[in-house]
C-alpha cells in the first residue's frame, strides 16, 4: 500500500521569502510518480509539478521546483519569491508503476504574509 | 468553459436521501475518477473508470456507486445519504498517453447530508 505523509498542518511565509513543504512517502515499488497540487481558498485543485522515481534531476516549474531524496523517500515542494496568490492549501500525492491512482497526503495549509 | 464540469456545485439533503453528483469532461481523456475530501484527511478514491466499460472500487466505495454512461460522463450516486458523508466530491479525469499521467480535477461538489 502507498501512504503520503505531510507532517505540517499550516504554515507562515513573508511575502518575497521562500518556502518549503515537506513530503515523505511510502511505497515498495521502485517505479512511481510524485505530484504537488495547489487547492486555492476557491476549492478546485491545480496540478503545479510532478517527478519521476526514475528522474535524475529535481523536477522544476517556474517558481515551484522539487526536493527529491528517493534514498529518504522525501519529495519536498519548494516555492520561492513566495506571492500572495500562494496562499493555499498544497498536497502531495503518489500513484504507483502501473496504477493511475493518485494517494494524497492531508495537505499543508500556506499562508503569505506581506 | 471548464474542462471538467460537476454539477450540482452545493447541494444540502437529508438523511435518507438519494442523490447523484454528475461529472462531465471535453478534454477527451478516458480515465476518469472520483474523490472525496474531508479535513485533515486529504482526497480519498471512492470509484474510478479506466474506460466506458471498466469501474473500479476506490479505497472509500462503500454507500457510493457509479455509472459510466459515456466516455465524457461519470455519475457518482449516494443511495441513501448519511451524514458523514457530508464532503467535498471532486471529479478528475486523465490521459493515458500523457507524459506525467496527472489528474485534472473539476470544480468540486459541496455535498451536505443533514
Amino acid at each position: 500500500a502507498q501512504k503520503i505523509t505531510q507532517t505540517q498542518p499550516g504554515m507562515f511565509v513573508q511575502e518575497k521569502e521562500a518556502v518549503t513543504l515537506d513530503c515523505t512517502y511510502d511505497t515498495s515499488d521502485p517505479s512511481y510518480g510524485l505530484f504537488w497540487y495547489k487547492q486555492p481558498s476557491s476549492g478546485e485543485m491545480i496540478f503545479l509539478i510532478y517527478q519521476g522515481s526514475y528522474d535524475q534531476q529535481n523536477a522544476t516549474e517556474g517558481r515551484y521546483s522539487l526536493n527529491f531524496q528517493k534514498a529518504r523517500k522525501s519529495a519536498n515542494l519548494v516555492i520561492s519569491a513566495s506571492q500572495l496568490g500562494d496562499s493555499a492549501m498544497y498536497f502531495c500525492a503518489m500513484r504507483g508503476p502501473n496504477d493511475y491512482k493518485l494517494s494524497f497526503g492531508a495537505g499543508t495549509t500556506v499562508t503569505v504574509r506581506a | 468553459d471548464a474542462d471538467v464540469t460537476q454539477t450540482p456545485r452545493n447541494r444540502i439533503t437529508k438523511t435518507g436521501k438519494r442523490i447523484m453528483l454528475e461529472c462531465s469532461q471535453t478534454k477527451g481523456h478516458d480515465r476518469m475518477y472520483w474523490y472525496r475530501q474531508d479535513p485533515g484527511l486529504g482526497l480519498r478514491l471512492i470509484y474510478y473508470s479506466f474506460d466506458v466499460k471498466d469501474i473500479n472500487k476506490g479505497e472509500i466505495s462503500d454507500g457510493y456507486s457509479v455509472s459510466r454512461q459515456a466516455q465524457a460522463k461519470f455519475s457518482l450516486s449516494l443511495e441513501s445519504a448519511i451524514p458523514n458523508q457530508t464532503a467535498l466530491y471532486f471529479c478528475a479525469t486523465s490521459d493515458e498517453d500523457s507524459i506525467y499521467n496527472e489528474q485534472f480535477f473539476g470544480p468540486g461538489t459541496r455535498l451536505t447530508v443533514l
